[in-house]
């Protein structure tokens, strides 16, 4: 168990672009979050899946962002026709507990976008 | 209104000296709060939490929660330069499915 993995690290991109991130949880860690973070900002929530099911999506998550937890394990972020407004850290973290809210839970090292 | 607020910041404080980090929170819903570090360039890392009213001491670290007042801060005592980096507080709980609501973080810097 080495923790939640997230790749890539780095993605530089041209707007318009399609782009697709990759989270691996915690082995066996059925609750998964993704946090979307821009400069100077603390990480504002995205969506989340309790195991495959995504159970809850911000307002944030317009028509062109798509998750997807395909049998519960790993998850994909897409991000179509990419702008410049998009550029920013993707952070993922997944939990196991009940009511993982009242423990915290703990963040992969994230993806940095770069839309040019 | 921001639902979690943190001192605007940046803050400075000497080495050895205590760092004293605020935030304010507007859902009165929310059960649990949150410490988080980070590094620049690094993703945040969990530090305290805390979920009922007074104090909660580890190591260095004293969190404290004043639900009456919407008010949680971070005490840092005997600061070091390796202390520098942005503080996150973050709010959760409620009805939401484990969402952390985040303020917008404090900079912090212990100068030599």
């Amino acid at each position: 168990d080495t923790g939640v993995s997230q790749d890539p690290r780095h993605k530089i991109t041209k707007r318009g672009q399609n782009v697709t991130f990759r989270c691996d949880p915690i082995s066996e860690h059925n609750r998964l979050y993704w946090y979307r973070q821009t400069l100077g900002q603390g990480p504002e929530f995205l969506t989340y899946f309790q195991n495959e099911a995504q159970l809850e999506k911000s307002r944030l998550l317009s028509d062109r962002f798509s998750a997807e937890r395909p049998k519960g394990s790993f998850s994909t972020l897409e991000i179509q026709r990419t702008e410049q407004g998009d550029s920013a850290m993707y952070l993922c973290a997944s939990s196991s507990r009940p009511i993982p809210a009242n423990y915290g839970y703990t963040f992969g090292s994230g993806t940095r976008l770069t839309v040019v | 209104q921001k639902e979690v607020e943190q001192n605007s910041g940046p803050l400075s404080v000497p080495e050895g000296a205590i760092a004293s980090l605020n935030c304010t929170y507007s859902d009165r819903g929310s059960q649990s709060f949150f410490w988080y570090r980070q590094y620049s360039g690094k993703s945040p890392e969990l530090i305290m939490s805390i979920y009922s009213n007074g104090d909660k001491e580890d190591g260095r670290f004293t969190a404290q929660l004043n639900k009456a007042s919407q008010y949680v801060s971070l005490l840092i005592r005997d600061s070091q330069p390796s202390d520098s980096a942005t503080y996150l507080c973050a709010s959760g709980g409620g009805t939401s499915y484990g969402k952390l609501t985040f303020g917008q973080g404090t900079i912090l810097t212990v100068h030599p």
